[in-house]
């Protein structure tokens, strides 16, 4: 059983819908990250949350708002998006934002923008 | 600004034999680290080894093992007797710095690893 859930692991929606993505972590981590993985481009990091807040925000659309209620839950409420924003969304975690220490992933949600 | 490159889009290696995927860095840090992952067709990242960059010996773990070349920036993923269940995507993975200033992890592009009978 993976330490990082994701739900839902498929997600088919228009351009005006309103839905949200959900990230739980069970390895007691303080720190949460959002990635966007398209095809053959490198993972782009979207959000970083440390202990509830939000430490960076790289550059990404106010269409995607994220949300942190505690450290074990992380949110990404998705509104009027794209359809280049149709791609494989990753949660991970970690112990602490900065150091060594490797992220751990959950198995993603697969996000199609009809 | 860090960059991550992985040349080789795609590999075929046979069954049991060693395998070696290529990664170099580039980064003014003079603190970094090195992650490899591996991304089974399921889509979850999984952690396989870390190096840093100031650690003496290169890093090992089981079959995988980290040949960590500072001066050429390279930071090669081998894997000792390969088995069909290691074919998957393999991404290079840099710790360094955002705009920001805060730490954040730069993927390379990957590479697809395919395990021949």
């Amino acid at each position: 059983e993976t330490g990082v859930t994701q739900t839902p692991r498929h997600l088919v929606m228009g351009m005006t819908n309103k839905k949200s993505l959900k990230c739980e972590q069970h390895l007691g981590h303080n720190a949460m990250y959002w990635y966007k993985q398209s095809a053959k481009k490198p993972l782009e990091l979207m959000f970083v949350y440390s202990l509830e807040e939000r430490v960076e925000n790289n550059s990404v659309p106010s269409r995607f708002s994220p949300e942190c209620p505690n450290s074990s839950h992380l949110f990404l409420h998705l509104h009027t998006l794209q359809p280049e924003d149709s791609a494989l969304y990753l949660c991970a975690s970690s112990q602490d934002w900065a150091g060594n220490q490797p992220q751990h992933f959950g198995d993603g949600t697969r996000l199609s923008i009809l | 600004a860090q960059k991550i490159t992985q040349t080789q889009p795609g590999m075929f290696v046979q069954e049991k034999e060693a395998v070696t995927l290529d990664c170099t860095y580039d980064t003014s840090d003079p603190s970094y680290g090195l992650f490899w992952y591996k991304q089974p067709s399921s889509g979850e990242m999984i952690f396989l080894i870390y190096q840093g960059s100031y650690d003496q010996q290169n890093a090992t773990e089981g079959r995988y093992s980290l040949n960590f070349q500072k001066a050429r920036k390279s930071a090669n993923l081998v894997i000792s007797a390969s088995q069909l269940g290691d074919s998957a995507m393999y991404f290079c993975a840099m710790r360094g710095r955002t705009n920001f200033g805060n730490e954040k992890l730069t993927f390379g592009t990957g590479t697809r690893l395919t395990i021949i009978p």
